[in-house]
């Protein structure tokens, strides 16, 4: 299965909450597991990666949980700002030939 | 500055026409790829190419073309065999076309979006 599916596909979190966002795979495969965040108008950029030899990673405020047995991540946006507002999307790939699998997508509201 | 360059921003098509979109890269990476973006279905991969003169079918190639004839260009033709061309269309690069997992991190253009009247 090449399919990633993404969770929840809209969320709202008040200025300062915790914003979670979550993923799944069933391709035992992937060993590339990219966030990539969207902007209006705009196409989408790299925000944070992991392997599945971690299950943490943390840049800044970004961090993202990976559970390599129940074959889930998840992207965690501590202190969230109005300036996340975005739409975020998860990938997955394998070695090889770096062909990404994007999740469906969600569009995130950090109300001020 | 470099990156990559998408045009038109907006186009507008009439049924039975085919449009061309144009996509540009000064990153001098070597694989460049088609994706299309539509309201809950996230990036689905059209078409994407490793090398000059080389591309695959991705995903959904059906009624789309492509050619590579320079590493900086990778043109997407949307033909009037697309049964719904409405969408918003990506273009993106990255500098490797294999290697470890991780090592190719995908940079898009603003994005093209197409309307079909």
């Amino acid at each position: 299965q090449q399919q990633v599916k993404q969770s929840p596909q809209s969320l709202i979190v008040q200025k300062g909450g915790i914003s979670i966002i979550n993923c799944a795979y069933e391709n035992t495969a992937f060993d590339y597991f990219p966030w990539y965040q969207q902007f209006p108008g705009k196409g989408p950029a790299l925000l944070i990666a992991i392997r599945p030899d971690v299950s943490e990673k943390k840049e800044g405020r970004f961090t993202i949980s990976f559970n390599k047995s129940a074959k889930q991540f998840s992207l965690h946006i501590m202190d969230s700002q109005p300036g996340d507002s975005a739409t975020y999307f998860c990938a997955a790939s394998r070695g090889g030939f770096q062909k990404l699998v994007f999740g469906t997508g969600t569009r995130l509201l950090v109300s001020p | 500055d470099g990156g990559i360059t998408q045009s038109p921003k907006y186009l507008f098509r009439k049924e039975g026409q085919n449009v061309t979109l144009s996509c540009e890269q000064n990153l001098n990476h070597d694989a460049m790829y088609w994706y299309r973006q539509d309201p809950g279905q996230g990036l689905r991969l059209i078409y994407y190419s490793q090398i000059v003169n080389d591309f695959q079918k991705g995903d959904i190639a059906e009624g789309y073309s492509v050619s590579r004839e320079k590493k900086e260009s990778f043109p997407l033709t949307v033909t009037s065999a697309q049964k719904n061309p409405t969408a918003f269309y990506l273009c993106a690069s990255s500098p490797r076309t294999g290697g470890l997992s991780g090592a190719n991190v995908l940079t898009f253009g603003a994005g093209s979006r197409l309307t079909v009247l």
